[in-house]
C-alpha cells in the first residue's frame, strides 16, 4: 500500500489569505487527486493531478481558486487561495492502488479559516 | 455514476454483527461496489469490493444479490474500534477513476 503524508495536519488562517498543502507519496504515481471534506460531511473531489499536464477540476472548483502544482511523481500541493470561512474543511489527497481496486488517502489538512 | 442510498446512522453493541445495506437501483454492467472506511481524522480506507455475489475478506464481507441493485456490508463482531463512517461507492472506483462519495453511514459501536 502506499503511504500518503500531508503538511501541514491542520491549520488557522486569516480570510483574504493563501495556505498551500502538500501531499508526498512513498511511490510515483502518475494520478493524484485531491478532495474536500467539508464539517460533517462527504468527500467532494476537486481536482485530478497528472504529472506533467494541467490539473483537471471539477464543476464548482476553478484553477484560480485551488492552484495545484504536481512537479514530479511523488508530490503535489493544492493551494486555498483568498480564503474565507467557507473554506474551512478537510483537505485530501489520494492515489491509486496498484491492480486498479482502491486509492489510497492521505491523512488530511484540516483547515480552518476566520 | 451510479447513486447510493444508504442509513444515515446506526448503532450497535460490541460482539454483534452489523449489516449496512446500501441501495444502487441504476447500478451499470460494469460497476463494481466498494465500500471504504473512514475513522475521524483520518482519510478513508478500502474495505472490501465485488461484482456479484459474496466476498469476504479478513475484515468483513458483501453480500451483493443477483440484479446488484443493492448490496450489503457485513461486519462480524464489531468492536468499539470499528466506530466510523462507512461509505459505498458504486462505478469504477478504483484505481485512477474519480471517487464519488455518498452520504456515507455513522457505525456508533457501544459496549
Amino acid at each position: 500500500s502506499a503511504v500518503i503524508s500531508q503538511k501541514p495536519s491542520r491549520d488557522i488562517c486569516q480570510r483574504g489569505t493563501s495556505l498551500t498543502i502538500q501531499c508526498q507519496v512513498d511511490s510515483q504515481v502518475t494520478m493524484m487527486f485531491w478532495y474536500r471534506q467539508q464539517p460533517g460531511q462527504s468527500l467532494t473531489l476537486i481536482a485530478t493531478a497528472n504529472q506533467g499536464s494541467e490539473a483537471t477540476y471539477e464543476s464548482g472548483f476553478v484553477i484560480d481558486k485551488f492552484p495545484i502544482s504536481r512537479p514530479n511523481l511523488t508530490f503535489s500541493t493544492l493551494t486555498v487561495s483568498n480564503m474565507s470561512p467557507e473554506d474551512s474543511s478537510i483537505y485530501l489527497c489520494s492515489v491509486p492502488g496498484t491492480g486498479g481496486r482502491t486509492q489510497y488517502f492521505g491523512p488530511g489538512t484540516r483547515l480552518l479559516v476566520l | 455514476l451510479a447513486k447510493t442510498t444508504q442509513p444515515i446512522s446506526m448503532d450497535s453493541y460490541e460482539g454483534q454483527e452489523v449489516n449496512i445495506t446500501c441501495s444502487h437501483n441504476n447500478i451499470a454492467t460494469n460497476d463494481y461496489i466498494t465500500w471504504y472506511q473512514q475513522f475521524p481524522s483520518q482519510g478513508p480506507r478500502f474495505i472490501i469490493q465485488g461484482y456479484k455475489t459474496k466476498v469476504t475478506n479478513e475484515v468483513a464481507s458483501l453480500f451483493i444479490p443477483a440484479d446488484r441493485k443493492s448490496s450489503t456490508l457485513s461486519l462480524p463482531r464489531v468492536s468499539l474500534s470499528d466506530t466510523a463512517v462507512y461509505y459505498c461507492l458504486v462505478g469504477l472506483t478504483g484505481g485512477g477513476n474519480k471517487l464519488t462519495f455518498g452520504t456515507g453511514t455513522q457505525l456508533k459501536v457501544e459496549l
